[in-house]
């Protein structure tokens, strides 16, 4: 199985802040990375797949990048929205696994 | 629009049984590998099940796997779960999801959830 590994855990960051997450696969799979939010009590949100790809209708402050076994998920200009769990997730193989999740919260 | 509106959760004794069901709208169903995903209260996220790309085929996570059974009725659009042998453990809110492409893939988007107990 391929293990996700994010960092930080958690961080804290004011609005207006440039965030910086990132993702490492156990071995490489290429591109097949896929970013999600997820707010308290709702569903994950897809942000970011193929690595690099912003999925309509989210906001251009969020980008993704990387490929092989490293990935960072960068928010330019955190805003009050943007509070919230960010998680990674493989689709290269089966099992597909997630990474542990980045709690932003607010300095 | 895409919904998927999942059903089916509630309290459980360890050792019982449940089954989930996803009700899916807004796409045509049998072009999708569907997947449960679910998430352990305060934890993170756990793919638990999902189908192949050309739906012939069932993978599982190897917590579930021998437990749990996924399927699906594509005249009915809906997506099933049945979980047996059902340990404290399998407590959670469970997702489907739909790939957003056809094949495996990313997920979007996800159902609202339902949320399973095993507790005695």
């Amino acid at each position: 199985d391929i293990q996700m590994t994010q960092s930080p855990s958690s961080l804290s960051a004011s609005v207006g802040d440039r965030v910086t997450i990132t993702c490492r696969a156990s071995q490489s799979i290429n591109r097949h990375l896929n970013w999600y939010q997820q707010k308290p009590g709702r569903a994950p949100k897809i942000l970011i797949y193929g690595a690099s790809s912003l999925q309509g209708g989210v906001p251009s402050r969020f980008s993704g990048s990387g490929s092989g076994t490293d990935f960072t998920l960068t928010i330019s200009s955190l805003q009050p929205e943007d509070f919230a769990t960010y998680y990674c997730q493989q689709s290269y193989s089966i099992p597909l696994t997630f990474g542990g999740g980045t709690k932003v919260e607010i300095k | 629009e895409v919904q998927l509106l999942e059903s089916g959760g509630g309290l459980v004794q360890p050792g019982g049984s449940l089954r989930l069901s996803c009700a899916a709208s807004g796409f045509t169903f049998s072009n999708y590998a569907m997947s449960w995903v679910r998430q352990a209260p305060e934890k993170g996220l756990e793919w638990v099940s999902g189908f192949s790309d050309s739906g012939g085929s069932t993978y599982y996570a190897d917590s579930v796997k021998g437990r749990f059974t996924i399927s699906r009725d594509d005249s009915k659009n809906t997506l099933y779960l049945q979980m047996n042998s059902l340990r404290v453990e399998d407590t959670a809110i469970y997702y489907c999801a739909k790939p957003g492409v056809a094949g495996v893939s990313w997920f979007d988007p996800w159902g609202q959830g339902t949320l399973v107990i095993v507790s005695s």
